[in-house]
């Protein structure tokens, strides 16, 4: 497996059901992302783990609950969703450094197609 | 508030050129990244510009203007697998990516 790996590529939940999305990136990087890709809408961040800390938007609802118990493994917890949470979930790596510069270039999954019945 | 804008959907032919804008308007600028993402795949990096000008790679080639908050990406010799959604993307002054919603190009033969 080389790059980021996501799983299950699409997901068909009802509104109570618990899921879990998962990220595998092999590239040796630092920090991993969630975003949301709803159709012609700019990609939605939604956590941010780097340097084995948690940044977090705190718009994002508590039904999405993520996880990242090393820096190669990365969840997001679905819990009670909602019709509107349908889209593309892309998880993403990069490699950052100590202090903020350069260029942060993602690496993207292909992406976990969530419905919301 | 932060802002990008890029045309929604633009439409060219098969060897022709396509130039895709990116307009931005954000809280600083630490760089401007282009992505390309073909249907059900993810996305992939193509640029990044942080000084003013052009940089080429191939076929493709983008531009910055930090004095104008404008970008844009130059395709040439279309081909039909360029057929995707191209991604504009702005890092503010707090290193905080900003999307733009993405150009879906359309290549006819």
């Amino acid at each position: 497996e080389t790059g980021v790996t996501q799983t299950p590529r699409h997901l068909v939940m009802g509104m109570t059901n618990k899921k879990s999305l998962k990220c595998e990136q092999h590239l040796g990087h630092n920090a991993m992302y969630w975003y949301k890709q709803s159709a012609k809408k700019p990609l939605e961040l939604m956590f941010v783990y780097s340097l084995e800390e948690r940044v977090e938007n705190n718009s994002v609802p508590s039904r999405f609950s993520p996880e990242c118990p090393n820096s190669s493994h990365l969840f997001l917890h679905l819990h009670t969703l909602q019709p509107e949470d349908s889209a593309l979930y892309l998880c993403a790596s990069s490699q950052v450094g100590e202090g903020a510069s350069g260029a942060n270039v993602l690496t993207f999954g292909a992406g976990s197609r969530l419905t919301v019945l | 508030g932060q802002n990008i804008d890029q045309p929604t959907e633009m439409t060219a032919t098969e060897g022709a050129i396509v130039q895709i804008n990116c307009t931005y308007q954000t809280s600083g600028f630490n760089g401007l990244f282009w992505y390309q993402q073909h249907a059900g795949e993810a996305p992939t990096f193509l640029s990044y510009n942080v000084l003013d000008g052009l940089e080429e790679k191939g076929r493709f080639s983008s531009f910055l203007s930090r004095s104008k908050g404008y970008s844009y990406l130059l395709l040439k010799e279309l081909q039909m697998k360029d057929s995707a959604s191209y991604l504009c993307a702005v890092t503010d002054s707090n290193y905080q990516l900003i999307w733009g919603a993405g150009t879906k190009l359309i290549i006819k033969p």
